[in-house]
């Protein structure tokens, strides 16, 4: 899974806790990614970093922050879980944000929200 | 906005059959496209890509998708299918930052 990992990989928590999820790579690449995927919507982009401390939102961050201190980690948090934030989580990298460079994803974390 | 469709949920085909697994795109400007594999429990893993020029792009495991501009296609073939093809496949296109997914088809080889 090309030098990424994420931990941990599976989760059950309660609803209103906080979750943080975690993403680590050893390519040293600049960017990197966090998708969610449910059935019947694919993989949808929850924020992504361009570099230490760069990060934007995607098309579902609502509910969602990031964090970004070194180039090899990038941290999802879920402030406040909720049911709907029941999914498997993705973290991607990218050698660039040209629109030629592919992207290389982890394994996933199941993240379920009770 | 940039949008891809698979209008296939699930194609079921036999060992050593060739296979089409369908895609279409919406994009404004030059499409780039990506095909992405999904084994059961595993990450996405990268097939292929088009960017521009030769419309038959050729990738990994014997997985080939031709590009057709007039039909805003993007179909991933396989000229003989094989068991262990089986998984979940998602067509992509470059929108900005993000990758842009299709819903998903699951490919079903029997033997």
């Amino acid at each position: 899974d090309a030098g990424i990992t994420q931990s941990p990989r599976h989760k059950v928590t309660e609803t209103g806790t906080p979750v943080t999820l975690r993403c680590h790579q050893t390519e040293n690449h600049r960017y990197m990614y966090w998708y969610r995927q449910d059935p019947g919507h694919g993989l949808r982009l929850i924020h992504y970093s361009y570099g230490v401390k760069d990060t934007d939102k995607g098309e579902v961050s609502d509910g969602y922050s990031v964090s970004r201190s070194k180039t090899e980690d990038f941290l999802l948090t879920l402030e406040s879980a909720t049911s709907s934030q029941t999914s498997v989580y993705f973290c991607a990298i990218s050698q660039g944000l040209a629109d030629y460079n592919e992207q290389f994803f982890g394994p996933g974390t199941r993240l379920t929200v009770l | 906005a940039q949008s891809v469709a698979q209008p296939e949920d699930q194609v079921n085909v036999a060992e050593g059959n060739p296979l089409t697994v369908k895609c279409t795109y919406s994009v404004s400007g030059n499409p780039y496209l990506f095909w992405y594999v999904q084994y059961p429990n595993r990450g996405l893993q990268f097939l292929l890509k088009y960017i521009t020029g030769d419309n038959l792009v050729k990738g990994s495991y014997g997985f080939e998708a031709e590009f057709n501009k007039s039909q805003t296609s993007f179909h991933l073939k396989k000229p003989s299918a094989l068991v262990s093809d089986s998984a979940l496949y998602f067509c992509a296109v470059r929108s900005g930052t993000a990758l842009i997914f299709g819903k998903g088809t699951t490919l079903s080889v029997s033997s």
